[in-house]
């Protein structure tokens, strides 16, 4: 097990296009989420999944946002027609389904939109 | 939202001495908090946790305290050496609840200095 995973470490791209990134949670770990971090603040809930069930979304989740988790495995992030203010890190983490146990993070995708 | 702040932005101190972080919570109902450390350029990790039917908690060179009455968490190094060098972030989570989130504070970041 190589814990959590995201891809891209980093992307790059122009105001008003669309981005996707994806996370590969710890297997076996039913529970997703997924968090915005911007420099020096911690990091932001936006949407967490049980299985392929998005069960919560954050108000900073805009219409722009999607994010999905087809077969309860993986999981994307889309921002459609992005914003210099959606630049930031996205951090995905896993946990068990039990209550009460820790999240494990990924090492985040860098956005900057220029 | 619920509040989850730290009382110092920055803390410095020198290898081998103690360094205690402090994070203030907001939510009585809160009933799990996790301390976290992040490097930079990489996503939070895991350090200590602990229920709120417990006020202390011990691993290896860190303590957890946490004071109920008064919504307040600490994190206890002991001889703190430059790897520990990071931002410190408290999380809380009311774990009963199906959306399970962790909200995090600001951090406080830690230089150990040799």
């Amino acid at each position: 097990d190589t814990g959590v995973s995201q891809n891209p470490r980093h992307k790059i791209t122009k105001r008003g296009q669309n981005v996707t990134f994806r996370c590969d949670p710890i297997s076996e770990h039913n529970r997703l989420y997924w968090y915005r971090q911007t420099l020096g603040q911690g990091p932001e809930f936006l949407t967490y999944f049980q299985n392929e069930a998005q069960l919560e979304k954050s108000r900073l989740l805009s219409d722009r946002f999607s994010a999905e988790r087809p077969k309860g495995s993986f999981s994307t992030l889309e921002i459609q027609r992005t914003e210099q203010g959606d630049s930031a890190m996205y951090l995905c983490a896993s946990s068990p389904g039990v209550a009460n146990t820790e999240a494990f993070f990924g090492q985040g995708t860098r956005l900057t939109v220029v | 939202g619920e509040s989850v702040g730290l009382h110092l932005p920055t803390l410095s101190v020198q290898e081998g001495d103690n360094s205690i972080i402090n994070c203030a919570y907001s939510n009585s109902a809160s009933d799990y908090f996790i301390w976290y450390k992040q490097e930079s350029g990489k996503g939070p990790q895991f350090i200590i946790d602990i229920r709120s039917n417990m006020d202390k908690r011990q691993g290896q060179r860190v303590t957890v305290l946490l004071n109920k009455t008064v919504k307040h968490l600490s994190l206890q190094i002991a001889a703190t050496q430059p790897g520990d060098s990071a931002v410190y972030f408290c999380a809380e989570n009311t774990g009963g609840r199906a959306g399970n989130q962790f909200y995090f504070g600001t951090g406080t970041s830690l230089t150990v200095i040799p």
